[in-house]
């Protein structure tokens, strides 16, 4: 099965830092992109980047571009989002999706669990 | 402002057949396959559709997908009271060479 395991829910103050991961399982893990996406509480999905874990290539939504730093060990068969300095703001459940690209089209599947990060003073 | 635009909510009767819309433009719908997805209450979306009209293995049959030119539509037969939740559509966006969403719609179940 196809799965994609977050790390747990953390607690931090603002500008603290702070790194999550996503790994993956069931399928070769350099293949697929891997994404991230934001839900703020109550609110909607974001896509905030994609990276490649092969060669580490990364694309990141111009909304998140320079606020997070995402990252690959793909012999750990891992992703990362990383924060240098954490706001208030950052409060949010991260979600890890595989991107999956065929002759059908593209599409996000499986998602992780998420993680919920809560920054708080 | 969600790049996707759908209803904030959408609601019916058990039994009922309701729809849920999803309107982008050339460099997302337009050009590429819609995902719906299926968010229950504290957990990770669900892939429900993919491919614009393709359900994984598992979905029941009930949930259908269309898109035609820059829209696209969910639509739910059969109502049922577990199918109060909130939908997202998805897809990718040529333009932006990333994943944009709409803004979920929220179906209640009378």
């Amino acid at each position: 099965e196809v799965q994609l395991v977050q790390s747990g829910a953390e607690v931090k103050k603002p500008g603290e830092s702070l790194q999550i991961s996503c790994k993956g399982f069931g399928y070769t893990f350099t293949t697929h992109w891997i994404g991230w996406v934001r839900q703020m509480p109550g609110k909607g999905l974001e896509w905030m980047g994609i990276i490649y874990p092969d060669d580490s290539d990364i694309k990141y939504s111009p909304s998140f571009q320079g606020q997070v730093t995402i990252s690959a060990d793909k012999s750990l068969g891992t992703v990362y989002l990383q924060w240098s300095s954490l706001k208030a703001s950052d409060t949010a459940m991260y979600y890890c999706a595989r991107h999956v690209s065929n002759s059908y089209g593209r599409t996000l599947d499986p998602w992780g669990q998420g993680t919920l990060v809560t920054v708080s003073p | 402002q969600s790049v996707l635009t759908q209803p904030p909510s959408a609601s019916g009767t058990p039994g009922q057949r309701v729809t849920i819309s999803c309107s982008g433009s050339t460099s997302n719908i337009g050009g590429n396959t819609v995902n719906w997805y299926q968010q229950l209450p504290g957990t990770a979306p669900k892939l429900l559709i993919h491919s614009s009209n393709q359900r994984p293995s598992g979905v029941p049959d009930r949930f259908s997908g269309s898109k035609s030119g820059t829209s696209a539509s969910l639509a739910i037969s059969g109502l049922q009271p577990d199918d109060e939740t909130d939908y997202y559509c998805a897809t990718w966006d040529d333009s932006l060479f990333g994943w944009v969403f709409g803004g979920g719609t929220k179906l209640t179940v009378l």
